[in-house]
């Protein structure tokens, strides 16, 4: 089975330009999460969907990020403008939310983002 | 609020000795769910265990093994006879049951196993 999919794998940009960055949850899974890695701050969660509806965006650093879901099988992740301080990993993950059963998140390879 | 402390942020080992990788834990939530996670050098993060905070029993799988302690709030991992594809950053998380799965994460504990 196919794990969680993410593209692109690498990312370098200009300062001010957008960039979008995409996951494909695995199929059947029900919540999807958005996480960015830095050595400063380590992981760090950004914002969680669970049945396509964004719950908990308190991680979201400012107004220039922004998360979609449109249907159960892609998400988005989106800075405009971008600066040289969201340079990271950004990590999707998604998991079969049950109640208190078989949340186990599973990671996409991420996307190394720099922009310069 | 969760926190997740692991105090050895590097450890460095020779190639077949026995190494333990703390992890403890802050919460006021009786149900929760720990986990490790392993991020070897091409950056991915593979999930390794997770266990409930009603489930104290110790778990071996092969070289690799959890102690998990709710009375010092501590999930500890063992790796025994260490080899050198153990090399990785090692992260311990815990979620609560009612937020939703969302995982609070250790700032990392980088392993280096040398031949």
């Amino acid at each position: 089975d196919a794990g969680v999919i993410q593209s692109p794998r690498h990312e370098v940009t200009e300062m001010g330009q957008e960039v979008t960055l995409r996951c494909k949850p695995i199929s059947g899974h029900n919540s999807l999460f958005w996480y960015r890695q830095t050595m400063m701050r380590g992981l760090e969660l950004l914002i969680y969907f669970n049945n396509n509806v964004p719950i908990d965006d308190s991680g979201m650093p400012e107004d220039r990020f922004s998360a979609k879901m449109p249907n159960a099988s892609f998400s988005t992740l989106k800075i405009q403008p971008s600066e040289p301080r969201d340079s990271a990993v950004y990590f999707c993950a998604s998991s079969l939310a049950v109640r208190r059963s078989r949340n186990t998140q599973y990671f996409g390879p991420g996307t190394r983002l720099t922009v310069l | 609020a969760q926190k997740v402390t692991q105090a050895q942020t590097e450890i460095s080992v020779v190639e077949k000795e026995d190494v333990t990788l703390d992890c403890v834990y802050e919460t006021r939530d009786t149900t929760y769910y720990l986990f490790w996670y392993k991020q070897p050098p091409s950056g991915e993060l593979v999930f390794l265990i997770r266990r409930n905070s009603f489930d104290e029993q110790n778990e071996i799988s092969g070289r690799y093994s959890w102690n998990f302690q709710k009375s010092t709030s501590s999930f500890n991992f063992t790796i025994t006879a260490s080899q050198v594809v153990d090399s990785a950053v090692y992260f311990c998380a815990l979620s609560v049951g009612n937020a939703g799965n969302m995982l609070t994460f250790g700032g990392g504990t980088r392993l280096m196993v040398k031949p």
